[in-house]
C-alpha cells in the first residue's frame, strides 16, 4: 500500500535466518519502521531507521539504504513465536506513519 | 509507561446503527492521535489524524461525515462509525503520539477494536 512494496508471504524454518525486503517511494521520506503484528493484535514496534546502515537489536536487525529506497528486516535464530506479519512503514509528513501491506511469515519446525 | 487503551475491544452492532470507539492514553497526554482501519489479511490504513481541540484531518477517500472523530481532551479521542454497514466491519486501531517522547514518530498503539456489523 501507498508505494511500499514487500512480499506477501514467506516461509522459513525454526532456527534459521530470514530476510524480509521492503522498497518504498523516496519522496517525502522521514524514516523507515518495522512492526510485528500477530493476528488480531495491534502492531508492536521493532525498529526505526533514519540513517543508512544496519542496526542490530538482539535477534532482529534492520537495514536502510535511502538512495535506493530499500530496507530489510533480518530475523535470526527463528522461533515458532516469530510467526506473524511484519509491516514495513515509512514516516510521512505531520508525524504520520504509512504502512505497507505486510509480509506474513510462517515458521515451520 | 506509554500505554494506550481502547474500548470496547470488540463490538457487534446492527446495520444502520452507530458505534463509538474510545482511545485513551493512560499515562501521558497525547496532543495527536491517529485512527487506522485494518481489513483481514491487509495492512493498516490510516483513516485520520485527530488533534486535541481542533478538527480531525482525514485521509483521502475517508468519509468524514461517516467516521466522526472527537478529541476533546489530551487523553481521549473517540471514533464514531455512523450508520454502520457490513462493509464497515473491520479492526480499528488507534495510536497516540507522546509529545514528550523520543521523536515525531513516537507512537503507541492501542490493542484495537473489532467491529462486526450484522
Amino acid at each position: 500500500g501507498q508505494n511500499i512494496d514487500q512480499p506477501t508471504e514467506m516461509t522459513a524454518t525454526e532456527g534459521a535466518i530470514v530476510q524480509i525486503n521492503c522498497t518504498y517511494q523516496t519522496s517525502g521520506f522521514n524514516g523507515l519502521f518495522w512492526y510485528q503484528q500477530h493476528a488480531g493484535e495491534a502492531p508492536t514496534f521493532l525498529s526505526y531507521n533514519v540513517l543508512d546502515g544496519l542496526e542490530e537489536k538482539g535477534r532482529f536487525s534492520s537495514f536502510l539504504s535511502r538512495s535506493k529506497g530499500y530496507s530489510y528486516l533480518l530475523l535470526k535464530e527463528l522461533q515458532m513465536k516469530d510467526s506473524a506479519s511484519y509491516l514495513c512503514a515509512r514516516g510521512s509528513s505531520a508525524s504520520k506513519i504509512i504502512f505497507g501491506s505486510g509480509t506474513r511469515l510462517s515458521i515451520r519446525p | 509507561g506509554a500505554v494506550v487503551s481502547q474500548h470496547p475491544s470488540w463490538v457487534i452492532c446492527k446495520s444502520g446503527t452507530s458505534v463509538k470507539i474510545e482511545c485513551r492514553s493512560l499515562d501521558f497526554q497525547a496532543t495527536t492521535m491517529f485512527w487506522y482501519r485494518q481489513f483481514p489479511k491487509q495492512s493498516l490504513m490510516l483513516m485520520a489524524t485527530s488533534n486535541e481541540g481542533s478538527k480531525a484531518t482525514y485521509e483521502q477517500g475517508v468519509e468524514k461525515d461517516k467516521f466522526l472523530i472527537n478529541h476533546a481532551s489530551l487523553t481521549l479521542s473517540t471514533l464514531t462509525v455512523t450508520s454502520a454497514h457490513p462493509e464497515d466491519s473491520s479492526f480499528y486501531i488507534c495510536s497516540a503520539r507522546d509529545p514528550q517522547g523520543g521523536g515525531p514518530y513516537e507512537q503507541y498503539f492501542g490493542p484495537g477494536t473489532r467491529l462486526t456489523v450484522t
